[in-house]
């Protein structure tokens, strides 16, 4: 049972276009949703990362969009380059210490931008 | 400053054997974490250790054993490896206020 689900598992998008992953979450006790870049051989990255006391968070070309009353959460990348083609993962946290910070992840959008 | 450091990279293994994944960070955190990737499945907790001497079930914790010898070393054990277990396995680490910072990876097969 995923407690996030991300979509869409794959897609291609030209350099200079906007890539958009999108992600849902079940668990109402989260409070922290980080977004993480994998190239591959290597471990995941934070990326840029969310709380839910705010709707959008910006950086650079990265933006998160996010819908606390729909449970779901965006990625955007403005001005898609060939060096952004890597696997994204969303994922989901309470920061509650007893919680253990753990992160639940959705299961990744492989993205490739053609040049 | 090599951060999360994974040993071995790779390892393939036959059915029933026995072994040790390690992982040791230099960043002084607290929390050390253990997953495992599969295709389509994201990363899926094992394991993790809050603190030193202590060590919680995750989410996919059976066939596994850890052990977390210091502060700086969390290992992960495969008793008795199944084919099952073949996977992309990372471990993670973090503190209080800071993301969890990865390791690269080891690629187990198991035959």
């Amino acid at each position: 049972q995923q407690q996030v689900k991300q979509s869409p598992q794959s897609l291609i998008v030209q350099k200079g276009g906007i890539s958009i992953i999108n992600c849902a979450y079940e668990n109402t006790a989260f409070d922290y949703f980080p977004w993480y870049q994998q190239f591959p051989g290597k471990g995941p990255a934070l990326l840029i990362a969310i709380r839910p006391d705010v709707s959008e968070k910006k950086e650079g070309r990265f933006t998160i969009s996010f819908n606390k009353s729909a449970k779901q959460f965006s990625l955007h990348i403005m001005d898609s380059q060939p060096g952004d083609s890597a696997t994204y993962f969303c994922a989901g946290s309470s920061m509650i210490k007893a919680a253990g910070n753990k992160l639940t992840f959705g299961g990744g959008t492989r993205v490739l931008v053609k040049p | 400053n090599a951060g999360v450091t994974q040993t071995p990279k790779f390892q393939v293994l036959k059915t029933g054997q026995s072994m040790t994944l390690q992982c040791a960070q230099d960043m002084n955190h607290n929390s050390m974490y253990w997953y495992r990737q599969d295709p389509g499945m994201g990363l899926r907790l094992i394991y993790y250790s809050a603190s030193e001497g202590t060590t919680d079930k995750g989410e996919v914790p059976n066939g596994y054993n850890v052990s977390r010898l210091n502060k700086r070393e969390f290992s992960l054990r495969l008793e008795s490896a199944a084919p099952s277990q073949t996977s992309v396995y990372f471990c993670a680490s973090r503190e209080t206020g800071d993301p969890q910072h990865f390791g690269d990876g080891t690629r187990l097969s198991i035959l």
